[in-house]
């Protein structure tokens, strides 16, 4: 059975840093693209950051671009997000996302529950 | 990028009833890239369908998609209570991948 276990969020203020992990289990990690997917309160879905399965290729949504860094060890099947320069408008739930492929160009067809990362003063 | 727009907003019908929900692109979607899925308050997505019309595993029979370019549509024949839910249409096979805003269907 697939699982994906978040960690890391909470409240940080504007400026500040924050870095999510999400724990995988049930398949061959390293063979899967990975994803981070964002949700603000009440709103719609946003990607925000790919890994290729073997770490070697990212990509970023323009929002945090600079800002966010994804990286993946394969070691310990789990993935990372790496937030700086938090913006209030960072708020949301980061899910973790397994791609369906070793590429970003897939479908995400597991995701984990999710993790609530607030920036307020 | 290629933005996805779903209609309509909310969709509101009675348990048994049909539901058509639309997501029409701004450009066409490559190879039918078109996946959907399904979110209840508090809770992740769930994948529904991929390839515009391959049901994901353990997706009801009730469950269908169809469609290909810019417009794609999920189809639900036969509405069951636990149905009731946000919608959302998501293509992959251009960079970066985007969702649309999503479908609310509630009940009547």
């Amino acid at each position: 059975e697939v699982q994906l276990v978040e960690s890391g969020g909470g409240l940080v203020q504007p400026g500040g840093s924050l870095r999510l992990s999400c724990a995988a289990s049930g398949f061959t990690f390293s063979t899967y693209a990975m994803s981070w997917v964002r949700q603000a309160p009440g709103k719609g879905l946003e990607w925000v950051s790919p890994i290729s399965g073997s770490g070697t290729s990212t990509y970023y949504a323009d929002s945090v671009k600079g800002r966010f860094t994804i990286s993946r060890d394969n070691s310990k099947n789990t993935l990372y997000l790496q937030m700086n320069s938090l913006r209030v408008e960072d708020t949301a739930v980061y899910y973790c996302a397994k791609v369906s492929s070793s590429s970003w160009r897939g479908y995400f067809d597991y995701w984990g529950q999710g993790t609530l990362v607030t920036v307020s003063s | 990028e290629i933005v996805l727009t779903q209609s309509p907003g909310t969709l509101s019908l009675s348990p048994g009833e049909r539901a058509t929900l639309s997501c029409r692109a701004s450009q066409s979607v490559s190879s039918s890239y078109l996946g959907w899925y399904q979110q209840k308050p508090g809770q992740a997505p769930r994948l529904l369908i991929y390839g515009a019309s391959s049901r994901a595993t353990g997706i009801p029979d009730r469950f269908s998609g169809s469609g290909s370019g810019t417009d794609f549509t999920l189809t639900i024949s036969s509405l069951e209570p636990e149905d009731f839910a946000v919608y959302y249409c998501q293509q992959y096979g251009s960079s970066p991948p985007t969702f649309g805003q999503g479908t609310k269907l509630e009940t009547k």
